[in-house]
């Protein structure tokens, strides 16, 4: 069946990059989704790339997806404190990763 | 225009009665989904609907949950005879109709707690 597949905990220091990968199984979907979750709220949609993409960058994101392998990528320069919380990658609105939870050391 | 509207945001149930939780879609939109979120886990998809119909329920459990989206009024997610388990954040997303590139618009939740 679909499914969407994420590590469940990441890491970084202050300032660096963090990369939050995502493996997906519907090779057919058109649009693939980054939300972001902060503690106590609902989710906010961070960026989509549409499938026929290999990269896009918005400001501090940059999205990589490679649809042989079907592997999904968010990459957030410059990693500040006010990044803390869960990225959630989907395909479709119904198809969910389990949520990584991004966390930043001083 | 305002977002999607979830109500109450938090919910405190005994065990065995039933929680009605809330859904006001983003103006336009015509499409709701309903996902579950246990304490520390993921969102996990429950049903998809569109008004007056259930389009695809695969994630509801069989017994005690129910879900509509009438013609006029809210999406109604209706959990029965609730249990200790059912404690979770229920969160609620909107959708405009299908066509090009669809983007959930999240609610801010319903934080149920059985006791």
């Amino acid at each position: 069946g679909e499914d969407v597949e994420q590590s469940l905990f990441l890491s970084v220091r202050e300032g660096d990059s963090s990369v939050i990968n995502c493996t997906y199984t519907d090779s057919s979907s058109t649009y693939l989704y980054w939300y972001k979750q902060e503690p106590g709220a609902g989710l906010q949609l961070l960026t989509y790339i549409f499938s026929n993409m290999d990269m896009k960058q918005d400001q501090r994101l940059t999205v990589l997806l490679n649809k042989k392998d079907k592997h999904l990528s968010l990459r957030i320069a410059d990693t500040q404190t006010g990044d803390s919380a869960i990225y959630f990658c989907a395909e479709r609105e119904i198809i969910f990763g389990s949520g990584t939870r991004l966390s930043i050391r001083p | 225009n305002a977002g999607v509207m979830q109500n109450p945001r938090h919910l405190v149930r005994r065990r065995g009665q039933e929680a009605r939780l809330r859904c006001s879609p983003m103006k336009g939109h015509s499409h709701v989904y309903w996902y579950r979120q246990l304490p520390e886990e993921g969102l996990k998809f429950m049903v998809y609907l569109q008004k007056e119909n259930i389009i695809d329920e695969s994630g509801m459990p069989k017994e005690r949950f129910s879900a509509e989206f009438p013609k006029e009024g809210p999406s109604i997610l209706r959990i029965q005879q609730v249990v200790r388990g059912d404690s979770a954040a229920y969160f609620c997303a909107s959708s405009p109709p299908q066509g090009g590139r669809t983007e959930a618009f999240f609610g801010q939740g319903t934080r149920l707690t059985v006791v």
